[in-house]
């Protein structure tokens, strides 16, 4: 079945550091790619989403490109901030039906120090 | 604009009370539904989803039960509940029959005793 996996963390970066978050996944059909961002004690938020190949998502200065040759979904940030501590989950919607499921990676923790 | 509401916002229950946490969507029609569960440090677990009013589909076999008896409203249950139901638990809505994102709702941090 349809799968995604994202690098393992915490990922401890320095502020002003460059950010990536890896993202890989496994689909039979054309799915749609996002990611979202979980703040402590929050409900999750949608960060960006990719809808086809080659597709670029954006978003308070995010970025990640939907890469069908080798099915990555890479999340990254030039310059990160103190206030993007958070877990990023990186998802992919299931086509095969129209229930709307999200298949989500396990989520990789970021924490940026001062 | 759309907004989904969840209560309570925490709750700490004895092992073998009842459960009902309430989710509430506003300013759509028709969403599809959702009730995850977070584990703390854990990742998401899909329990179940609701393509429309009356239709549960159950994700994992466990203690817990939803109903939607409303178009946007989703309850989650549970007639007893165990020290492994502590957790993080988030509703979420998407456009009905659509491959699109999910919102998500605040969440209910529950702790079981």
């Amino acid at each position: 079945g349809d799968s995604v996996t994202q690098m393992e963390g915490p990922v401890t970066l320095s502020e002003e550091a460059f950010l990536t978050i890896n993202c890989t996944y496994t689909a039979t059909g054309y799915p749609s790619l996002f990611w979202y961002v979980q703040y402590p004690g929050e409900g999750l938020q949608l960060l960006l989403k990719a809808t086809k190949a080659d597709d670029k998502g954006s978003n308070k200065g995010f970025e990640a490109t939907y890469r069908k040759e080798t099915t990555s979904f890479h999340l990254e940030k030039g310059s990160v901030q103190v206030s993007d501590s958070a877990v990023y989950f990186c998802a992919l919607s299931d086509g095969s039906s129209n229930t709307g499921k999200l298949i989500f990676g396990q989520g990789t923790t970021l924490q940026v120090k001062p | 604009s759309q907004t989904i509401h969840q209560w309570p916002a925490t709750l700490v229950q004895p092992v073998g009370s009842p459960l009902s946490l309430e989710c509430t969507v506003e300013g759509t029609s028709n969403p599809n539904l959702y009730w995850y569960r977070q584990a703390a440090g854990r990742g998401l677990q899909l329990l179940f989803y609701s393509v429309g009013i009356g239709q549960i589909s159950s994700e994992v076999p466990q203690n817990l039960s939803a109903s939607r008896p409303q178009d946007r409203q989703f309850i989650l249950s549970s007639k007893k509940l165990l020290l492994s139901d502590s957790g993080f638990y988030l509703c979420a809505w998407s456009v009905g029959g659509g491959l699109g994102e999910q919102y998500f709702g605040p969440g209910t941090r529950l702790t079981v005793t």
